[in-house]
């Protein structure tokens, strides 16, 4: 059975600093992953996606993923940080229906 | 544009009672799905349908029910059943209900138990 781990339930940050959120998977398949975002009391919006090729996936908003098989991760990174990136970001997992992480809290703080 | 309703946005209910969500859809999407989110769980599937008049049950179906009449639409009963029914709910769609479609969410409806 899939499922998704996301090592850190809250992550503060200083504005223009880097930042990585961590996700680590777990699929019996060939996975398709995804990170998505959401804002307070909104739903989810995708950041980015990984189905085949390239294990370095960019996204929207400045976002990228790199996909380590080996490993079974798919960490979030950005090299520098806004006020509006305060979110909470959910990695997924999918071999059919997706299944979805706790979520990570980024806190950016000026 | 295209995109997916949900409604009401914020709904009270009183214990014993039964309510519906509505989640309407213009994307002409295959697949619809019903995901439950409490702080610090993620979403958690509760329903999903693929085709008109089938649907299959998510990992927490106890206490809800659903129907999938139209391609469009796919309204979720959170009966007097479900014991812990405060929670933001979040309806979303997919052109199939295969894994690398991309789920398209609509903005949520927040149910309270009063």
């Amino acid at each position: 059975a899939q499922s998704v781990t996301q090592l850190d339930s809250q992550v503060p940050v200083f504005e223009e600093a880097p930042v990585e959120l961590r996700c680590n998977y777990s699929s019996s398949v060939s996975v398709y992953l995804f990170w998505y975002v959401q804002y307070p009391n909104q739903g989810l919006q995708l950041l980015l996606k990984y189905l085949s090729g390239s294990t370095l996936v960019k996204g929207i908003n400045g976002f990228e993923a790199e996909f380590n098989k080996s490993q079974t991760s798919f960490h979030l990174r950005k090299p520098s940080v806004h006020i509006s990136d305060t979110a909470e970001y959910f990695c997924a997992v999918s071999e059919g229906v997706m299944v979805f992480g706790a979520g990570t809290i980024l806190r950016v703080k000026s | 544009d295209g995109g997916i309703t949900q409604s009401p946005k914020y709904l009270f209910r009183k214990e014993g009672q039964n309510v519906t969500l509505s989640c309407e859809q213009n994307l002409n999407h295959d697949a619809m799905y019903w995901y439950r989110q409490d702080p610090g769980q993620g979403l958690r599937l509760i329903y999903y349908s693929q085709i008109v008049n089938d649907f299959q049950k998510g990992d927490i179906a106890e206490g809800y029910s659903v129907s999938r009449e139209k391609k469009e639409s796919f309204p979720l009963t959170v009966t007097s059943a479900q014991k812990n029914p405060t929670a933001f709910y979040l309806c979303a769609s997919s052109i199939m209900g295969s894994g690398a479609n991309v789920l398209t969410f609509g903005a949520g409806s927040r149910l309270t138990v009063l």
